[in-house]
């Protein structure tokens, strides 16, 4: 079956600009999760959806980050104002819900902010 | 706040070797353990999921274990090939808490 879909899988942008990056979870998943993988970082928590639930909005770096989850599939991570320091590879999960289990990752769309 | 080590940073061997590769944690109160492994330019493909109750999982030449009151795990991969070169994360809780991963080179 499907996967997890990103994209774009490239985004170049210039600085000040704002993004939008799309997530398409696995059908009936409905646990959805952001990761941001940085040089010098390693890989970080974004932000966590399950299902109807107010998001967890721990990991977001900044109040330039925000992310949403329409009905309950796609998700779209939007970043305002773009920096340098946004430069990295946004990675997309989604899993069966529950916290014990398995996650599936997408390919990532990486992000580079001139 | 979790804290997880991975060690070694990386790891070269000869094609046939067994190796072991070391993950840490710092808080035991996780609810499962994943190991990953990420191609230059990929994504993550999942290994192996642990639950926290559980003691080792395994998925053909690999086997992992889980001792959590003392926060490790480790990830055995039996007569390495060189398409098991990648980098290696272990992963800890559902809000991931990712360690800096082995880089593996397995030489033919």
């Amino acid at each position: 079956g499907a996967g997890v879909s990103q994209s774009p899988s490239n985004k170049v942008t210039e600085k000040g600009k704002d993004v939008e990056l799309r997530c398409d979870p696995i059908s009936g998943h409905t646990a959805l999760y952001w990761y941001r993988q940085s040089l010098g970082q390693g890989l970080e928590f974004l932000i966590y959806f399950q299902g109807n639930s107010a998001p967890d909005k721990s990991g977001l770096p900044s109040d330039r980050f925000s992310a949403e989850r329409t009905g309950g599939s796609v998700s779209t991570l939007t970043i305002q104002r773009t920096q340098q320091e946004d430069s990295a590879v946004y990675l997309c999960a989604s899993s069966l819900g529950g916290r014990s289990n398995e996650q599936f990752f997408g390919p990532g769309t990486r992000l580079t902010v001139l | 706040k979790q804290e997880v080590t991975q060690i070694p940073a990386a790891l070269s061997v000869p094609e046939g070797e067994n190796l072991v590769l070391n993950c840490s944690f710092t808080d035991s109160a996780i609810y499962n353990l994943q190991w990953f492994r990420q191609d230059p330019g990929k994504g993550l493909t999942s290994l192996l999921l642990i639950q926290s109750s559980q003691r080792e999982q395994t998925s053909g030449r690999l086997n992992a274990s889980l001792d959590k009151s003392s926060g490790r795990s480790t990830l055995y991969i039996a007569a390495s090939q060189p398409g098991d070169s990648a980098t290696y994360l272990c992963a800890v809780r559902n809000k991931l808490v990712f360690g800096a991963g082995t880089i593996l080179r397995v030489k033919s």
